[in-house]
């Protein structure tokens, strides 16, 4: 147990369906992540959220849409999504205090299959 | 963030210490070494960092050379539970981009 759980673990979705990834966070913590990882490369950075606030969009494509409602729960909406952007899609979060900090927190992922 | 240059893969006997080097030779004064492992289909875990100091955990040292080009990150005794991708990070704090390379797959065997 991690302290940050992430819902579904594993999704299969068409490349017209709608769907979400949901991450929450026990920690207390301020800032949160999203990561993505596909087969055979590094971890990327998607979004970065502190104090709900986004502060970071990695050049992400718009059929990947975060939310952040609060400090504790961060959501990434799904929209007719390709093949290429199945991956494990991983959620992190840390204590910031406004202030970036290296050490995160990191969920189990999700990992998503697009047919 | 500074480029990190890791071997991409090693062995190590279970029991016997795993020294792991990074190459870091253009880090920046504010930039700290970060060090992650990933356990197969596991989110990324934190072991530990260090700027200048020689840092020690429960989990693991990290050596850091004077000139903070290099370091090393030494698992005292490892277990086959060890085995994972280990990840060597240099990072500026109050940046939010903390970065991951392709790693060193270190295998731990009996």
């Amino acid at each position: 147990e991690t302290g940050v759980t992430q819902t579904p673990r594993h999704l299969v979705m068409g490349m017209t369906n709608k769907k979400s990834l949901k991450c929450e966070q026990h920690l207390g913590h301020n800032a949160m992540y999203w990561y993505k990882q596909s087969a055979k490369k590094p971890l990327e950075l998607m979004f970065v959220y502190n104090f709900k606030e986004q502060t970071e969009n990695n050049s992400v494509p718009s059929r990947f849409s975060p939310e952040c409602p609060n400090s504790s729960h961060l959501f990434l909406h799904l929209h007719t999504l390709q093949p290429e952007d199945s991956a494990l899609y991983l959620c992190a979060s840390s204590q910031d205090g406004g202030s970036g900090t290296g050490e995160l927190f990191f969920g189990e992922g999700s990992r998503l299959t697009v047919l | 963030d500074a480029k990190t240059t890791q071997p991409p893969s090693m062995d190590c006997a279970e029991g016997r210490a795993a020294n792991l080097p990074c190459n870091h030779s253009t880090i920046s004064g504010n930039e700290y070494v970060y060090w992650y492992r990933q356990i197969h289909s596991q989110g990324p875990q934190y072991i530990i960092h260090g700027l200048k100091n020689n840092e020690t955990n429960e989990m693991a040292s990290l050596i850091i050379t004077e000139d903070r080009k290099s370091s090393t990150l030494i698992l005292p005794h490892a277990t086959l539970r060890d085995t994972a991708v280990y990840y060597c990070i240099a990072f500026i704090v109050n940046d939010y981009k903390l970065s991951f390379g392709a790693g060193t797959t270190v295998t731990v065997r009996a």
